[in-house]
């Protein structure tokens, strides 16, 4: 069963505007959270994990467990945003992550 | 610093070979774990090991099969190739096996392709 929902494949925003990029999952434990990046030509890498609370690259992401959402924001795009986005699930009790297909965000001067 | 490393990065198969994907983890880390991801999809977890045991395997055929060996590094094997094992193959280390702040860095990926 499909655990992590991205329901946009691509978005597409002008630079300085506000992006969000949507993750649903469908978990009844305590989840772990994670958004991965994918640059053109770069490996995949870690953006941020719901439990660090952190902002990287101007990126938050917050877990809404009402709404089984993790959505990732930043207020104002950069060209250097452009890339490819998946959301990420590991279950508490389990090893693997299950990955969303992925979001492609491409930020247009 | 070398990151986890893969070969080889691109290989053509024919249906019904044989396949071996090889990863050499991040110096220290004890655990790998193998994705597949097909065009357009996200990647899909296939099997972690850890400490050169088999601790996790996702829902894939018998066709796969996987080693870790002592030094830590990691093998993936696939039997009998079918044109939908065409797909990206990501290797992926960690230093700890499953844990709350867990990084994991995934390799470049080999790209399979079969005809």
């Amino acid at each position: 069963a499909q655990r992590v929902t991205q329901p946009e494949k691509l978005l597409s925003v002008f630079k300085g505007a506000p992006v969000e990029l949507k993750c649903n999952y469908s978990y009844s434990g305590s989840p772990e959270l994670f958004w991965y990046v994918q640059y053109s030509r770069q490996r995949l890498q870690l953006l941020l994990r719901h439990i660090s609370r952190e902002s990287i690259k101007g990126f938050t992401a917050d877990l809404n467990k009402g709404e089984t959402s993790f959505h990732l924001k930043k207020p104002f795009a950069q060209e250097e945003d452009s890339a490819m986005y998946y959301c990420a699930l590991k279950e508490n009790s389990g090893y693997a992550l299950n990955f969303g297909k992925g979001t492609s965000l491409l930020v247009t001067p | 610093d070398a990151g986890v490393t893969q070969s080889p990065t691109h290989l053509i198969k024919t249906r019904g070979q044989h396949v071996t994907l090889r990863c050499s983890p991040i110096s220290g880390h004890k655990s790998v774990s193998w994705y597949q991801q097909v065009l357009g999809q996200g990647p899909q977890f296939i099997f972690q090991y850890y400490e050169k045991e088999e601790r996790g395997r996702g829902n894939f055929p018998d066709r796969f099969s996987a080693r870790q060996f002592p030094n830590y590094s990691s093998e993936l094997n696939v039997n009998a190739l079918l044109l939908g094992d065409s797909a990206l193959y990501l290797c992926a280390s960690s230093l700890l096996l499953s844990s709350s702040g867990n990084t994991i860095y995934f390799g470049e990926g080999s790209w399979l392709t079969v005809v």
